[in-house]
């Protein structure tokens, strides 16, 4: 079954420093998302990208964030200066139709 | 704003028993409804999804949900659950094709 690939698996950064995050889309959606986790609370929606934009974005996706596709088969999550609440685990889904996600299995972000 | 409730934050039931997780979400269409699972650090796995048509839908691992337009309810059910089940459940409603709306989960403990 086709999956969605995320690297790395656990990341442990300084504050202040710069990550990225990855992922590989099923080969054929179209529609990428990320979304984050805090520990113990609700999944939480990032950014939605489609046709090489973004289509939506919530309130948490500041300006430190970023997102990319930066060739045909992987879509990045980019935090500039990262701050202790940024620690999260991270997912990355895509859809064939904007319906009906595939999650990937998740990067755990520690900022210390 | 659309928006998910998950009633219980934690359930213990006994290996065999029977099992309901409730979900109630708030939504101004007819609603994409979608149920989770996340067992301890990993992703987040589909057990099932409504569109439309037969309001009872079938999922994978025995699960199965109702969805119950006049009582805005997508609850989960299992008629034997195995200890292997023992995991978060998160339910979530597509917010109009634009991202996932999610609950704040309900976290199952499986007594042997």
């Amino acid at each position: 079954e086709p999956e969605v690939t995320q690297t790395p698996s656990h990341q442990v950064t300084q504050m202040g420093q710069e990550v990225i995050l990855r992922c590989v889309p099923i080969s054929n959606h179209l529609y990428f998302y990320w979304y984050r986790q805090i520990l113990g609370q609700k999944v939480e929606f990032l950014v939605s990208f489609y046709n090489n934009e973004i289509s939506e974005k919530s309130e948490i996706f500041d300006d430190q964030f970023s997102v990319e596709r930066p060739d045909g088969s992987n879509f990045t999550l980019k935090i500039r200066s990262t701050k202790l609440e940024d620690s999260a685990m991270y997912f990355c889904a895509s859809s064939a139709d904007g319906s009906g996600y595939t999650f990937g299995s998740g990067t755990r972000l520690t900022v210390v | 704003a659309q928006s998910v409730t998950q009633p219980d934050i934690h359930i213990t039931v006994s290996e065999g028993a029977s099992l309901e997780l409730r979900c109630n979400y708030s939504y101004g269409a007819t609603p994409y409804l979608f149920w989770y699972v996340q067992s301890p650090g990993q992703g987040l796995q589909l057990l099932l999804k409504y569109f439309s048509g037969d309001t009872l839908v079938q999922g994978i691992k025995g699960f199965e949900a109702e969805f119950k337009r006049s009582q805005s309810s997508f609850n989960l059910r299992k008629p034997s659950v195995h200890w292997s089940d023992a995991a978060e459940y998160f339910c979530a409603v597509d917010n109009y094709g634009q991202n996932f709306v999610f609950g704040p989960g309900t976290r199952l403990s499986v007594l042997p």
